[in-house]
């Protein structure tokens, strides 16, 4: 079954810093990978989707990468700002009973001004 | 992407008493999920829901004590029977688009039990 880990857990960066967040898992037969944010007592919001055939995908300042063969994806944040602290989880495939979906434990950021 | 809207927001609720949690897309959708967040920590997978049949619940989640609806491809319910203090959490409902697989989430409903 899927078990996804996510490092470091926590991470403090002034702003304006480059920073990079790691997600591995141990099933590689994956169709996806997704990285979500998650604010304070709210709901995910998704960041970036990256497809099996795919190597990275980029959104504005947020470039993922995937490597099935290693089992791991990155999240790289360009010039982090203070808007950017919030919980990023990254999710796996897993085919169980059917397919669902299995999260990392998170890592949570903070941007300071 | 699929716009998910979940109801309630948040409750508290009495020991022994059960809650109901509605989730709707604005899309038609293959896959429904239920997940639950303890204070502090990731998701946990609670069940599929299942269009026109029983939910495929993940180890440790039984249906008497979550009972999962699915009538139709754009609602799901999810209840949260004879509460406990450990049910304390937010229940997040989720969606898969089909096309691209892309997993989008409800806001989440934070429960309180008393």
């Amino acid at each position: 079954k899927q078990e996804v880990t996510q490092i470091p857990a926590a991470l403090s960066v002034p702003e304006g810093e480059n920073l990079v967040l790691n997600c591995s898992f141990t099933d590689s037969a994956i169709y996806n990978l997704q990285w979500f944010r998650q604010d304070p007592g709210k709901g995910l919001t998704s960041l970036l989707l990256i497809q099996s055939s795919q190597r990275e995908q980029t959104s504005g300042r947020l470039n993922a990468s995937l490597d099935k063969s290693s089992g791991r994806s990155t999240l790289y944040i360009a010039a982090s700002q203070p808007g950017d602290s919030a919980t990023y989880l990254c999710a796996a495939p897993s085919e169980g009973q059917g397919f669902s979906f299995i999260f990392g434990k998170g890592t949570r950021l903070l941007v300071k001004p | 992407s699929a716009v998910i809207s979940q109801k309630p927001s948040r409750d508290i609720c009495q020991r022994g008493t059960s809650l109901t949690i509605q989730c709707q897309v604005d899309s038609q959708v293959t896959m429904m999920f239920w997940y639950r967040q303890q204070p502090g920590q990731s998701l946990t997978l609670i069940a599929t829901a299942n269009q026109g049949s029983e939910a495929t619940y993940e180890s440790g989640f039984v249906i008497d004590k979550f009972p999962i609806s699915r009538p139709n491809l754009t609602f799901s319910t999810l209840t949260v029977s004879n509460m406990s203090p450990e049910d304390s959490s937010i229940y997040l409902c989720s969606a898969e688009d089909g096309n691209t697989g892309e997993l989008f989430f409800g806001e989440g409903s934070r429960l309180t039990v008393l």
